[in-house]
Protein backbone atom coordinates (compact mmCIF):
# COMPACT_ATOMS: atom_id res chain seq x y z
CA UNK A 1 0.00 0.00 0.00
CA UNK A 2 0.80 3.18 -0.75
CA UNK A 3 2.44 5.81 2.17
CA UNK A 4 3.82 9.40 3.07
CA UNK A 5 6.17 9.81 5.67
CA UNK A 6 7.66 13.07 7.11
CA UNK A 7 9.97 11.84 10.13
CA UNK A 8 10.55 15.36 11.36
CA UNK A 9 7.45 16.35 13.32
CA UNK A 10 8.65 19.60 13.72
CA UNK A 11 11.45 21.48 13.24
CA UNK A 12 13.08 25.25 14.17
CA UNK A 13 15.34 27.11 11.92
CA UNK A 14 16.79 30.66 12.16
CA UNK A 15 15.75 33.42 10.10
CA UNK A 16 17.52 34.12 7.22
CA UNK A 17 19.50 29.99 7.05
CA UNK A 18 18.30 27.57 4.82
CA UNK A 19 15.58 24.48 5.23
CA UNK A 20 14.72 21.08 4.32
CA UNK A 21 11.93 19.09 5.12
CA UNK A 22 11.97 15.43 4.15
CA UNK A 23 9.28 13.19 2.62
CA UNK A 24 9.78 9.40 1.91
CA UNK A 25 7.03 7.97 -0.05
CA UNK A 26 6.03 3.70 -0.80
CA UNK A 27 4.57 3.44 -4.16
CA UNK A 28 5.20 0.88 -7.07
CA UNK A 29 5.80 3.39 -9.21
CA UNK A 30 6.53 6.83 -10.10
CA UNK A 31 3.58 8.62 -8.06
CA UNK A 32 2.46 12.60 -8.43
CA UNK A 33 4.10 14.05 -5.70
CA UNK A 34 3.65 17.56 -3.99
CA UNK A 35 4.04 19.51 -1.30
CA UNK A 36 1.46 21.64 0.52
CA UNK A 37 1.51 24.32 3.15
CA UNK A 38 -1.25 25.28 5.81
CA UNK A 39 -0.90 28.71 7.59
CA UNK A 40 -3.13 28.38 11.08
CA UNK A 41 -6.59 27.89 10.60
CA UNK A 42 -6.23 27.80 6.71
CA UNK A 43 -7.26 25.25 4.56
CA UNK A 44 -3.77 24.01 2.78
CA UNK A 45 -1.89 25.53 -0.53
CA UNK A 46 0.13 23.67 -3.12
CA UNK A 47 3.37 24.52 -2.82
CA UNK A 48 4.72 22.62 -5.93
CA UNK A 49 4.01 19.32 -7.93
CA UNK A 50 6.16 16.72 -9.53
CA UNK A 51 4.77 14.26 -12.39
CA UNK A 52 7.40 13.56 -14.70
CA UNK A 53 10.35 15.15 -16.72
CA UNK A 54 13.04 17.53 -14.45
CA UNK A 55 13.76 15.99 -10.66
CA UNK A 56 14.35 19.64 -9.36
CA UNK A 57 11.13 21.42 -9.55
CA UNK A 58 9.90 25.48 -8.43
CA UNK A 59 7.67 25.96 -6.36
CA UNK A 60 5.94 29.01 -5.16
CA UNK A 61 7.63 31.51 -2.09
CA UNK A 62 10.90 30.27 -3.45
CA UNK A 63 10.67 26.93 -2.35
CA UNK A 64 11.58 23.92 -4.78
CA UNK A 65 11.72 19.81 -4.25
CA UNK A 66 13.79 17.42 -5.88
CA UNK A 67 12.09 14.20 -6.38
CA UNK A 68 14.70 10.88 -5.79
CA UNK A 69 13.45 7.92 -7.07
CA UNK A 70 16.59 5.84 -5.91
CA UNK A 71 15.67 6.94 -2.28
CA UNK A 72 11.79 7.18 -2.86
CA UNK A 73 12.29 10.81 -1.74
CA UNK A 74 10.64 14.30 -2.46
CA UNK A 75 12.47 16.64 0.10
CA UNK A 76 11.04 20.49 0.11
CA UNK A 77 14.43 23.20 0.65
CA UNK A 78 14.50 26.86 0.94
CA UNK A 79 17.72 28.51 1.06
CA UNK A 80 16.72 31.36 3.02
CA UNK A 81 14.15 31.28 5.51
CA UNK A 82 11.52 34.22 6.19
CA UNK A 83 9.46 34.20 9.41
CA UNK A 84 6.44 34.08 7.40
CA UNK A 85 7.27 30.73 6.07
CA UNK A 86 6.04 29.46 9.76
CA UNK A 87 3.80 26.99 8.86
CA UNK A 88 3.11 23.34 8.60
CA UNK A 89 4.54 21.43 5.49
CA UNK A 90 2.75 18.34 4.13
CA UNK A 91 4.06 15.94 1.80
CA UNK A 92 1.66 14.52 0.07
CA UNK A 93 0.98 11.39 -3.04
CA UNK A 94 -1.32 10.99 -5.71
CA UNK A 95 -1.54 7.39 -6.79
CA UNK A 96 -3.84 5.50 -9.63
CA UNK A 97 -6.18 3.23 -8.08
CA UNK A 98 -9.22 1.30 -9.08
CA UNK A 99 -11.26 3.89 -9.95
CA UNK A 100 -8.89 6.99 -10.03
CA UNK A 101 -6.56 8.91 -8.22
CA UNK A 102 -6.50 8.77 -4.45
CA UNK A 103 -4.31 11.35 -2.64
CA UNK A 104 -2.85 10.85 1.23
CA UNK A 105 -0.79 13.10 3.21
CA UNK A 106 1.93 12.69 5.96
CA UNK A 107 1.87 13.34 9.06
CA UNK A 108 3.20 16.94 8.71
CA UNK A 109 6.41 18.84 9.57
CA UNK A 110 5.75 22.24 11.75
CA UNK A 111 8.29 24.43 11.02
CA UNK A 112 9.07 26.85 13.33
CA UNK A 113 11.22 30.17 12.41
CA UNK A 114 13.18 32.53 15.15
CA UNK A 115 14.70 35.66 14.57
CA UNK B 1 -14.31 30.29 -9.66
CA UNK B 2 -14.83 30.87 -5.82
CA UNK B 3 -12.63 27.48 -4.89
CA UNK B 4 -14.04 24.87 -3.13
CA UNK B 5 -16.48 26.60 -0.89
CA UNK B 6 -17.76 24.70 2.60
CA UNK B 7 -19.71 24.93 5.26
CA UNK B 8 -20.33 25.52 7.96
CA UNK B 9 -16.90 27.21 8.78
CA UNK B 10 -17.35 26.21 12.55
CA UNK B 11 -20.32 24.19 14.09
CA UNK B 12 -20.41 23.02 17.69
CA UNK B 13 -22.72 20.58 18.72
CA UNK B 14 -23.98 18.67 21.64
CA UNK B 15 -23.09 14.82 21.82
CA UNK B 16 -25.90 12.62 20.23
CA UNK B 17 -26.90 15.33 17.55
CA UNK B 18 -26.24 15.30 13.75
CA UNK B 19 -24.15 17.19 12.39
CA UNK B 20 -23.97 17.75 8.15
CA UNK B 21 -20.84 18.94 6.83
CA UNK B 22 -21.28 20.49 3.44
CA UNK B 23 -18.72 20.99 0.29
CA UNK B 24 -18.87 22.68 -3.28
CA UNK B 25 -15.84 21.31 -5.46
CA UNK B 26 -14.54 23.47 -7.89
CA UNK B 27 -16.56 23.26 -11.18
CA UNK B 28 -15.01 20.56 -13.63
CA UNK B 29 -13.08 18.76 -10.88
CA UNK B 30 -13.52 14.93 -11.02
CA UNK B 31 -12.82 14.11 -7.72
CA UNK B 32 -14.11 15.16 -4.24
CA UNK B 33 -12.06 14.43 -1.28
CA UNK B 34 -13.08 14.56 2.70
CA UNK B 35 -10.32 14.73 4.79
CA UNK B 36 -10.12 15.06 8.93
CA UNK B 37 -7.58 16.71 10.94
CA UNK B 38 -6.27 16.48 14.69
CA UNK B 39 -3.63 16.80 16.33
CA UNK B 40 -3.18 13.40 17.19
CA UNK B 41 -3.92 11.67 14.14
CA UNK B 42 -2.66 14.37 11.50
CA UNK B 43 -4.57 15.03 7.83
CA UNK B 44 -6.71 11.61 6.90
CA UNK B 45 -8.55 10.68 4.06
CA UNK B 46 -12.24 9.50 5.02
CA UNK B 47 -13.25 8.85 1.98
CA UNK B 48 -13.17 10.09 -1.74
CA UNK B 49 -15.49 10.06 -4.92
CA UNK B 50 -14.73 10.33 -8.71
CA UNK B 51 -17.54 11.28 -10.94
CA UNK B 52 -20.22 11.02 -7.54
CA UNK B 53 -19.25 7.63 -7.19
CA UNK B 54 -17.83 6.57 -3.87
CA UNK B 55 -14.32 5.21 -4.90
CA UNK B 56 -12.67 4.32 -1.52
CA UNK B 57 -14.17 4.62 2.35
CA UNK B 58 -11.93 2.62 3.83
CA UNK B 59 -10.90 6.04 6.16
CA UNK B 60 -14.88 6.24 7.29
CA UNK B 61 -13.87 5.44 10.88
CA UNK B 62 -17.24 4.52 12.10
CA UNK B 63 -20.73 3.71 10.71
CA UNK B 64 -21.83 6.97 12.22
CA UNK B 65 -20.36 8.34 9.36
CA UNK B 66 -21.80 8.58 5.84
CA UNK B 67 -20.95 10.85 2.59
CA UNK B 68 -22.79 11.28 -0.23
CA UNK B 69 -22.49 13.36 -3.70
CA UNK B 70 -26.00 13.77 -5.37
CA UNK B 71 -24.57 15.27 -7.48
CA UNK B 72 -21.08 16.83 -8.81
CA UNK B 73 -21.44 20.01 -7.33
CA UNK B 74 -22.28 19.15 -4.28
CA UNK B 75 -21.06 16.79 -1.19
CA UNK B 76 -22.02 15.89 2.14
CA UNK B 77 -20.59 14.89 5.38
CA UNK B 78 -22.96 13.40 7.82
CA UNK B 79 -21.99 12.11 11.78
CA UNK B 80 -25.15 11.11 13.11
CA UNK B 81 -24.90 10.54 16.40
CA UNK B 82 -21.93 12.94 17.26
CA UNK B 83 -19.18 12.39 20.04
CA UNK B 84 -16.48 14.44 21.46
CA UNK B 85 -13.99 12.34 19.76
CA UNK B 86 -15.58 13.56 16.34
CA UNK B 87 -14.17 17.05 17.29
CA UNK B 88 -11.73 18.14 14.69
CA UNK B 89 -11.34 20.22 11.52
CA UNK B 90 -12.86 18.32 8.49
CA UNK B 91 -11.75 19.55 5.49
CA UNK B 92 -13.43 19.20 1.41
CA UNK B 93 -10.86 18.74 -1.39
CA UNK B 94 -11.53 18.57 -5.22
CA UNK B 95 -8.96 17.51 -8.14
CA UNK B 96 -9.47 17.78 -12.00
CA UNK B 97 -8.37 13.86 -13.50
CA UNK B 98 -6.47 16.04 -16.60
CA UNK B 99 -2.98 14.50 -17.61
CA UNK B 100 0.01 15.49 -15.01
CA UNK B 101 -3.19 17.84 -12.82
CA UNK B 102 -4.23 15.90 -9.99
CA UNK B 103 -3.55 18.11 -7.34
CA UNK B 104 -6.14 18.98 -4.89
CA UNK B 105 -7.23 22.07 -3.62
CA UNK B 106 -9.06 22.32 -0.88
CA UNK B 107 -11.57 24.28 1.00
CA UNK B 108 -11.03 26.28 4.23
CA UNK B 109 -12.72 23.32 6.21
CA UNK B 110 -15.53 23.14 8.89
CA UNK B 111 -14.36 23.14 12.78
CA UNK B 112 -16.10 20.83 14.31
CA UNK B 113 -16.57 20.74 18.12
CA UNK B 114 -18.91 18.39 20.03
CA UNK B 115 -19.29 19.00 24.12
Amino acid sequence: AQSVTQPDIHITVSEGASLELRCNYSYGATPYLFWYVQSPGQGLQLLLKYFSGDTLVQGIKGFEAEFKRSQSSFNLRKPSVHWSDAAEYFCAVATLNTGGFKTIFGAGTRLFVKA
Amino acid sequence: DAGVIQSPRHEVTEMGQEVTLRCKPISGHDYLFWYRQTMMRGLELLIYFNNNVPIDDSGMPEDRFSAKMPNASFSTLKIQPSEPRDSAVYFCASSFDGQGNTEAFFGQGTRLTVV
